[in-house]
């Protein structure tokens, strides 16, 4: 099992749509997780961190589910401007080999 | 402006010849990353350093060497042992190793 898994979609959603990904991760001892946005040929961004309670960003929330081993992203009211790669990233907590563990991406595509 | 700087953003190479690309931060960060992204993949890490004069081996660490001689510079010299250098190169930095990472616009390196 991947350490870090998402659904590589696409997800092709009209503007004003609210579109949703999950993201599994393995180690459930995991503390740190993040969001970031990745555009064509360009270098990731980060767009949050997700807390334990849930967080929340403008048009954008994140949730953790430490139970079940994912974090998701809502995004509400899709911009065409929203169309990108988004990235989840979890912590691999294993000794002082501490680092982060990228999943492969989820593709959005906002239509007009 | 506080960031992460890399050059070249594209570079070209000869076979058989080593290739240094820079990556200088001013964020005051520990921690430094390379990664490779290859067309329609995730990230992989290449080396990463989480304190002056200390770094450890990625994933894919075979045909690269760096070093770390001063908090803010992070070089990545893809030798000619790499057989298959051509990729989207991609330094981080963070505060620390668990932190958000913030990365540079990348170089593109590609083969003659």
């Amino acid at each position: 099992r991947k350490e870090v898994e998402q659904d590589p979609g696409p997800f092709n959603v009209p503007e004003g749509a609210t579109v949703a990904f999950n993201c599994t991760y393995s180690n459930s001892a995991s503390q740190s997780f993040f969001w970031y946005r990745q555009d064509c040929r360009k270098e990731p961004k980060l767009l949050m961190s997700v807390y334990s309670s849930g967080n929340e960003d403008g048009r954008f929330t994140a949730q953790l589910n430490r139970a079940s081993q994912y974090i998701s992203l809502l995004i509400r009211d899709s911009k065409l401007s929203d169309s990108a790669t988004y990235l989840c990233v979890v912590n691999s907590p294993r000794g002082n080999n501490r680092k982060l563990i990228w999943g492969l991406g989820t593709s959005l595509a906002v239509n007009p | 402006d506080g960031g992460i700087t890399q050059s070249p953003k594209y570079l070209f190479r000869k076979e058989g010849q080593n290739v240094t690309l820079s990556c200088e931060q001013n964020l005051n960060h520990d921690a430094m990353y390379w990664y490779r992204q290859d067309p329609g993949q995730g990230l992989r890490l290449i080396y990463y350093s989480q304190i002056v004069n200390d770094f450890q081996k990625g994933d894919i660490a075979e045909g690269y060497s760096v070093s770390r001689e001063k908090k803010e510079s992070f070089p990545l010299t893809v030798t000619s042992a790499q057989k298959n250098p051509t990729a989207f190169y991609l330094c981080a930095s963070s505060g620390r190793p668990n932190q958000p990472q913030h990365f540079g616009d990348g170089t593109r390196l590609s083969i003659l």
